[in-house]
């Protein structure tokens, strides 16, 4: 079993829906998680990170992570193609490591 | 803030010889910075765990004689691959850790290496 899983889409959403992205994760002592934005060609980009049970929101992110089901997620409103991506989750391993999933890619359609 | 540079973004290299890539934290001092590898299509391998004056941690499976890595201050780490051949073409990619005490990367451009 991997450390940390994602679904690899791709996931499709009309533009102005909300794209919602999942993660699960194996380690039950970590407590810090993340959320990255990679673009074709790019390196990742830090969007979210949260470290408490519940939701965290910015501007048209809300992540949201529950600890006694290992889960994380990430929804994205008002979805634009701009944000048309591979969205990478990672989960804190200690000493300051993270391991990544595999990604999942988006494509936002106008 | 916390912003990451790397050079060079990009570079083409022979059979054989050796390319030196640098990561700088710009305005935070990082204490800890990450070397990745992505292949196309694939996700990020962690390569090496780089502190600021202590030899890196090295991953399972990568060789530590062919990736130096150097972290000789708090903005600057630094990995050469040695004798590169055509399989080590990739997208190489550092992060630093702030010394903040929370576990966020913050990502360099990356550097595409290609070796003929």
């Amino acid at each position: 079993q991997k450390e940390v899983e994602q679904n690899s889409g791709p996931l499709s959403v009309p533009e102005g829906a909300i794209a919602s992205l999942n993660c699960t994760y194996s380690d039950r002592v970590s407590q810090s998680f993340f959320w990255y934005r990679q673009y074709s060609g790019k390196s990742p980009e830090l969007i979210m990170s949260i470290y408490s049970n519940g939701d965290k929101e910015d501007g048209r992110f809300t992540a949201q992570l529950n600890k006694a089901s290992q889960y994380v997620s990430l929804l994205i409103r008002d979805s634009q193609p701009s944000d048309s991506a591979t969205y990478l989750c990672a989960v804190n391993i200690g000493a300051g490591k993270s391991t990544f999933g595999d990604g999942t890619t988006l494509t936002v359609k106008p | 803030g916390a912003v990451v540079s790397q050079h060079p973004s990009r570079v083409i290299c022979k059979s054989g010889t050796s390319v030196k890539i640098e990561c700088r934290s710009l305005d935070f001092q990082a204490t800890t910075m990450f070397w990745y590898r992505q292949f196309p299509k694939q996700s990020l391998m962690l390569m090496a765990t780089s502190n600021e004056g202590s030899k890196a941690t090295y991953e399972q499976g990568v060789e530590k004689d062919k990736f130096l890595i150097n972290h000789a201050s708090l903005t600057l780490s630094t990995l050469t691959v040695t004798s590169a051949h055509p399989e080590d073409s990739s997208f190489y990619i550092c992060s630093a850790r702030d010394g903040r005490g929370n576990d966020e990367q913050y990502f360099g451009p990356g550097t595409r290496l290609t070796v003929t």
